[in-house]
């Protein structure tokens, strides 16, 4: 197990198209979480997976946001109708016990032009 | 609702100087407290969190209830500890916050 892996690592697309990020988690870890990071911020929460159930969705996301993790393994991050403000870096962590902090994927970096 | 704040934005040392960032939190219950760093192209990672009480690459942070902070620090800094910082803080819902962060840059 190599760790928490996103793909792609970069994504472009114009305004106005979709996409979907993945992430595999370490796979002894129950809990999968999606943070979005801008330039000059820390990373702000989105949402968060225990095994399959995504259990809090934060007020951040909009509609056009969707998160899945459908065996309670991997997880896909949609954005549909991307506008310019979805342009960041997103981040998937896992972990077992959350008191032992979370391990990172690399990111994905969103442009959206 | 929980906060993290971090007040500084960059702290620039020369090497073998002591470090000090700071973190201040807000959470109305008991916090679980973590250093977190981003050293350049690479993942975030986790540098210490207050319930080990561990000294890692030299840091160490002590969780002041009372001042509701939990400050990092080193005695001497190094080059290589060049880099982004962040506390954070997670409480009964398991979600992590973070802070805005701050740049470290230690200077030869």
């Amino acid at each position: 197990d190599t760790g928490v892996s996103q793909d792609p690592r970069h994504k472009i697309t114009k305004r106005g198209q979709n996409v979907t990020f993945r992430c595999d988690p370490i796979s002894e870890h129950n809990r999968l979480y999606w943070y979005r990071q801008t330039l000059g911020q820390g990373p702000e929460f989105l949402t968060y997976f225990q095994n399959e159930a995504q259990l809090e969705k934060s007020r951040l996301l909009s509609d056009r946001f969707s998160a899945e993790r459908p065996k309670g393994s991997f997880s896909t991050l949609e954005i549909q109708r991307t506008e310019q403000g979805d342009s960041a870096m997103y981040l998937c962590a896992s972990s077992f016990d959350s008191r032992r902090g979370y391990t990172f994927g690399s990111g994905t970096r969103l442009t959206v032009v | 609702a929980q906060r993290v704040t971090q007040p500084e934005k960059l702290l620039s040392v020369f090497k073998g100087a002591p470090v000090e960032l700071k973190c201040n939190y807000s959470y109305s219950g008991s916090p679980e407290l973590f250093w977190y760093v981003q050293y350049s192209r690479q993942r975030l990672q986790l540098l210490l969190r207050h319930i080990s009480r561990e000294s890692i690459k030299g840091f160490t942070a002590d969780l002041n209830k009372g001042e509701t902070s939990f400050h990092l620090k080193k005695p001497f800094a190094q080059e290589e500890d060049s880099a982004m910082y962040y506390c954070a803080l997670t409480g009964a819902n398991s979600k992590l916050t973070f802070g805005k962060g701050i740049t470290l840059s230690v200077r030869p």
